[in-house]
């Protein structure tokens, strides 16, 4: 079975510039998650979908995050403009549901904004 | 949320027993404890979970005191690859949140 895919693996872009992530979640899976990772701290919980619905986007800074989950399957995670601070690891994960004991996470991106 | 401690860093041999504490002092009883793991350039990796009983898998042992205000996690064997940082979470049963600390990060030394 193959596992969250997610592209980019790296990233490298100039502040202001937009950037795009992508992620595949494992088939079957209703429930997507979207985290950052910033250097040495846990991943922290930018947005939760339940099929195509974001049902908890409370920690995502909104004012240049966006999110989108078409037909409940593939997600995208865009920044624009990015800045300096928003370098970090992004990582992708899902489960069969909200309720789920496990939660599958991808490679995740690592973005640096110069 | 009940927060964890864990601690920083910690070393083991290779082929030995590997002991990580956590401590949750203010746990709550419909509150489980996770245990995920992050290798090297990787996501995060699901190990184990239990709410009060003493859990074992193929991959570890979870240890759980009798008052739940502390955990242990257990490699039985450590190898090389089990270099990690490991995190301790309490998550409700009733909710999806992983709310991840920095971890404790292991080395396995030959």
């Amino acid at each position: 079975e193959a596992g969250v895919v997610q592209s980019p693996r790296y990233k490298i872009i100039e502040k202001k510039q937009p950037v795009a992530f992508w992620c595949n979640p494992i088939s079957g899976h209703n429930t997507l998650y979207w985290y950052r990772q910033n250097l040495g701290q846990g991943p922290e919980l930018l947005i939760r979908y339940e099929n195509e619905e974001a049902v908890d986007d409370s920690q995502l800074p909104k004012d240049r995050f966006s999110a989108e989950r078409l037909k409940g399957v593939d997600s995208t995670l865009k920044i624009q403009p990015a800045e300096l601070g928003d370098s970090a690891v992004y990582l992708c994960a899902s489960s069969w549901d909200t309720r789920s004991y496990e939660q599958y996470f991808g490679p995740g991106t690592r973005l640096t904004v110069t | 949320d009940a927060k964890t401690t864990q601690p920083t860093s910690m070393d083991c041999a290779e082929g030995r027993a590997a002991n990580l504490p956590c401590n949750h002092s203010t746990i709550s009883g419909n509150e489980y404890v996770y245990w995920y793991r992050q290798i090297h350039s990787q996501g995060p990796q699901y190990i184990i979970h239990g709410l009060k009983n003493n859990e074992t898998n193929e991959m570890a042992s979870l240890i759980i005191t009798e008052d739940r205000k502390s955990s242990t996690l257990i490699l039985p064997h450590a190898t090389l690859r089990d270099t990690a940082v490991y995190y301790c979470i309490v998550r409700p049963g009733d909710d999806y949140k992983l709310s991840f600390g920095a971890g404790t990060t292991v080395t396995v030394r030959a």
